[in-house]
Formats: structure tokens, C-alpha cells, sequence
């Protein structure tokens, strides 16, 4: 069965600085997909990220970026110029073959003025 | 109204009474989940459907029954609650090519007392 760690169960970072979150998955398939998603207190689930495991290239959107090490089965996500409005719970999800996406623990973050 | 709906948003059920809870999605995505969301624990899958009639379990799938007689439908159904049901309960739907975005309802608060 395949797994999805987050290390981190909170992280802090001043506004305008960067920060990475940490993410391990476990898993013996070699296609899948992976994703970052931003839970805020509204609790609405929302995708900030996502990446193919068969691109070598790390994804990126605007300020988010992934770096995506598929030996060591590693995906974490680096927030940079973090606004206040990154503050949020962020979860890493695991999706393979059955199509099923499993979700990590989650990683509170908060940003400080 | 488009987009994948859950009802009721909250619930406060008795130990022991059956309850089901509602998903709804109008944009026919073949894939469907059902998600608890407690603290310290993350989003756990329940169960998650890849079509009409196909239904298969998560994580944590004991003391729940899904079905799913129609490709916009998913109900989730705690044939006797207990009060470690207690949860945010969270539906969500994908198109078919597992890159996708998954799509989430608002949760539903569930109290079981």
C-alpha cells in the first residue's frame, strides 16, 4: 500500500521569505501522480501544485514550486515571497494506478507580518 | 447549482442511529471519494469509486457503506454510528485521467453523541 508522509506538523515563515515544506511517499509503481493541496480555515480544499512522476522537470506555478526527487521518493513544496494569505494547512496527496489519492498528515503554516 | 455539493454540512447524530451523507457532482467525473478529516490524522480515504457500480475501500472503510447507482451520486452511509465517527467528512470527484484535479465538497460535520 502506498504512503504519504509529512514530516512537519507546522512551520512558520516571515512574509517575503521562503519556506519548504517536506513530503515522502512511499509506493513500488512507477507511474503516478502527486499533488499539493491548500486547506485554508474556510476548509476548502484547493490544488496548488501537481506533478507527473514520469517528468523529470519540476513543476512550477508562480510563486510554488515542487522539487520532485523520484529516487528518494521525495516532493516537497517551496513557497517563496510567502504572502499572509499562504497561511494554511497544505497537505501532499499520492495518486497511482487504482486511481485512489491518499493525502499525508498535513503541514499547518503560519506567516508572520 | 455546478459542482460537487455535500449535505447536510452539519449533522449531530445519536450512538447507534444510522446516518447517511450526501455527495452530489454535476460535472460527471467518473471518479468519486470519501474523505474523514481529524486532527492530527489529515485527510484519510474512506472509500472511492471509479464509476457507477465500481466501489472500492480506502484506508479506513470499517463501520461505512458506499454505493454509487448513478455517476453524479455517492452517498456515504454509517449503518451504526459511533462516537469515533466524529469527523469533518469531506466528498470529492475527478474526471477520469488520474492527473486530474480532484474537486471537494465543503465537508460535513458530523457529531456523534
Amino acid at each position: 500500500a502506498q504512503t504519504v508522509t509529512q514530516s512537519q506538523p507546522e512551520m512558520s515563515v516571515q512574509e517575503a521569505e521562503t519556506v519548504t515544506l517536506s513530503c515522502t511517499y512511499d509506493t513500488s509503481e512507477s507511474d503516478y501522480y502527486l499533488f499539493w493541496y491548500k486547506q485554508p480555515p474556510s476548509r476548502q480544499m484547493i490544488l496548488v501544485i501537481r506533478q507527473e512522476a514520469y517528468k523529470q522537470q519540476n513543476a512550477t506555478e508562480n510563486r510554488f514550486s515542487v522539487n520532485f526527487q523520484k529516487a528518494a521518493k521525495s516532493f516537497s513544496l517551496k513557497i517563496s515571497d510567502s504572502q499572509l494569505g499562504d497561511a494554511a494547512m497544505y497537505f501532499c496527496a499520492y495518486r497511482g494506478s487504482q486511481g485512489n489519492l491518499i493525502f499525508g498528515k498535513g503541514t499547518k503554516l503560519s506567516v508572520k507580518p | 447549482d455546478a459542482g460537487i455539493t455535500q449535505s447536510p454540512r452539519y449533522k449531530i447524530t445519536e450512538t447507534g442511529r444510522q446516518v447517511t451523507l450526501m455527495c452530489h457532482q454535476t460535472w460527471s467525473h467518473s471518479y468519486m471519494f470519501w474523505y474523514r478529516q481529524d486532527l492530527g490524522h489529515g485527510l484519510r480515504l474512506i472509500y472511492y469509486s471509479a464509476a457507477a457500480d465500481i466501489t472500492d475501500k480506502g484506508e479506513v472503510p470499517d463501520g461505512y457503506v458506499v454505493s454509487r447507482s448513478k455517476t453524479e451520486n455517492f452517498p456515504l452511509t454509517l449503518e451504526s454510528a459511533t462516537r469515533s465517527q466524529t469527523s469533518v467528512y469531506f466528498c470529492a470527484s475527478s474526471e477520469r485521467p488520474r492527473g486530474t484535479e480532484a474537486f471537494f465538497g465543503q465537508g460535513t460535520r458530523l457529531t456523534v453523541v
